[in-house]
């Protein structure tokens, strides 16, 4: 079972460079989203999407885009890193009926120098 | 502002000994409650859930109470094994939300031999 799948695992970026962490899921559900986690915190929520074609705005939005073409891949795209962009980045999944458990993939470890 | 709050940052038992990890919501929409899990350098793992309309949801070793009025959910664990340590989340969502979670900062669950 590969469940949720995120690559890369770890990636050092300069400031002002772009890069996109991708995921996919196998299990065709319908939602998928993008958290990230500060040291300390919890987790917060980049951007969702409810099926193909469809995304929109979680918490802490800026500095990133996303799209979603497939049910299966949801990709997130870093454009222009900043330093506050430092932090570990979990895509996840789910089916969507109300409280049906979301599945994360294993992270993402980004440094921005 | 916090929505969703666990206000123990970490937590050291016993083997064999009770766990209990609590956590406070004020958003009165949330209508699903769940636990994670979280090992080093892995995503988290969905735990146990429970719905508003329970007081009450159990699984094995764990429980979670819900208590409504008091917008305050707690995970009891019993019995405490080591391999249970590890940060545990508080999430919750609403229905109208498109199920997005809401999590808190985590509680660091030491278990000792």
């Amino acid at each position: 079972n590969a469940g949720v799948t995120q690559t890369p695992k770890f990636r050092i970026l300069k400031i002002g460079q772009s890069m996109t962490l991708q995921c996919t899921q196998d299990m065709n559900h319908n939602y998928m989203y993008w958290y990230r986690q500060d040291p300390g915190m919890g987790l917060k929520l980049i951007y969702y999407s409810v099926g193909a074609g469809i995304t929109d705005k979680g918490e802490v939005p800026n500095g990133y885009n996303v799209s979603r073409s497939t049910t299966e891949d949801f990709p997130l795209r870093l454009e222009l890193a900043a330093p506050s962009q430092t932090s570990v980045y979990f895509c996840a999944s789910n089916q969507g009926p109300p409280g049906n458990t979301i599945y994360f993939g294993e992270g993402s470890w980004l440094t921005v120098v | 502002d916090q929505q969703v709050k666990q206000n123990s940052p970490s937590l050291s038992v016993q083997e064999g000994r009770i766990s209990i990890l609590n956590c406070d919501y004020t958003n009165s929409m949330f209508d699903y409650f769940l636990w994670y899990k979280k090992y080093p350098a892995e995503g988290p793992t969905f735990l146990i859930s429970i719905s508003s309309i329970k007081d009450k949801n159990e699984d094995g070793r764990f429980t979670v109470f819900l208590n409504k009025s008091a917008k305050h959910l707690s995970l009891h664990i019993v019995p405490s094994q080591p391999g249970d340590s590890a940060v545990y989340f508080c999430a919750a969502s609403d229905g109208g939300s498109n199920y997005k979670l809401t999590f808190g900062k985590g509680t660091l669950l030491t278990v000792n031999p």
